[in-house]
């Protein structure tokens, strides 16, 4: 099993739309989880941190089930500038801080 | 640009040759981490360092490949005997200790 798993997509939705993204992750350990998003041949940058059950910030709301392992990706009202790949990343709590990737979830958001 | 600044941003090595990649962490931060990226790949990570020590190289290839960040300068991944395999997008991410890692605009490296 891998250490976090996503759906690739890519998921196609129109401006305005609702979308959601799950990832599961493997180590029960882990304590810290992030959203990342990636532009087509650029750097990740951090859109969330996730500690606790979620955490909200705009149209974007990340959620937290330790029990199943897994953290989810919720996008309101989508904007054509939200098309990116959104890589769910786990702190695994090795004793440093050492985060294992996703391979991402790719959106398309058309007009 | 108080960012993470890494250079180049593009490398073209033929194979044997040797590719050197540096890495400028935040301001403030001490906290340095590398990742591979293959195409239509995940990232990877490679290694961590704070200043003057390796703390994990676990992801690091046991040959050809090292890291160093010294008490001066950049952190600088070392690819000696550049191998095809090794054309990728090699990011530097930095951090103050706090979990949240940042990253630089990344290296692309073309192995000819």
């Amino acid at each position: 099993r891998k250490e976090v798993e996503q759906d690739p997509g890519p998921f196609n939705v129109p401006e305005g739309a609702t979308v959601a993204f799950n990832c599961t992750y493997s180590n029960s350990a882990s304590q810290s989880f992030f959203w990342y998003r990636q532009d087509c041949r650029k750097e990740p940058k951090l859109l969330m941190s996730v500690y606790s059950s979620g955490n909200e910030d705009g149209r974007f709301t990340a959620q937290l089930n330790r029990a199943s392992q897994y953290i989810s990706l919720l996008i309101r009202d989508s904007k054509l500038s939200d098309s990116a790949t959104y890589l769910c990343v786990v702190n695994m709590n090795t004793g440093f801080q050492k985060l294992v990737f996703g391979t991402g979830t790719r959106l398309l958001v058309s007009p | 640009n108080a960012g993470v600044m890494q250079n180049p941003r593009h490398l073209v090595r033929r194979r044997g040759q040797e590719a050197r990649l540096r890495c400028s962490p935040m301001k403030g931060h001490s906290h340095v981490y590398w990742y591979r990226q293959l195409p239509e790949e995940g990232l990877k990570f490679m290694v961590y360092l704070q200043k003057e020590n390796i703390i994990d190289e676990s992801g690091m290839p046991k040959e050809r490949f090292s890291a160093e960040f010294p008490k001066e300068g950049p952190s600088i991944l070392r690819i000696q005997q550049v191998v095809r395999g090794d054309s990728a997008a090699y990011f530097c991410a930095s951090s103050n200790g706090a979990p949240e890692q940042y990253f630089g605009p990344g290296t692309r490296l073309t192995v000819t």
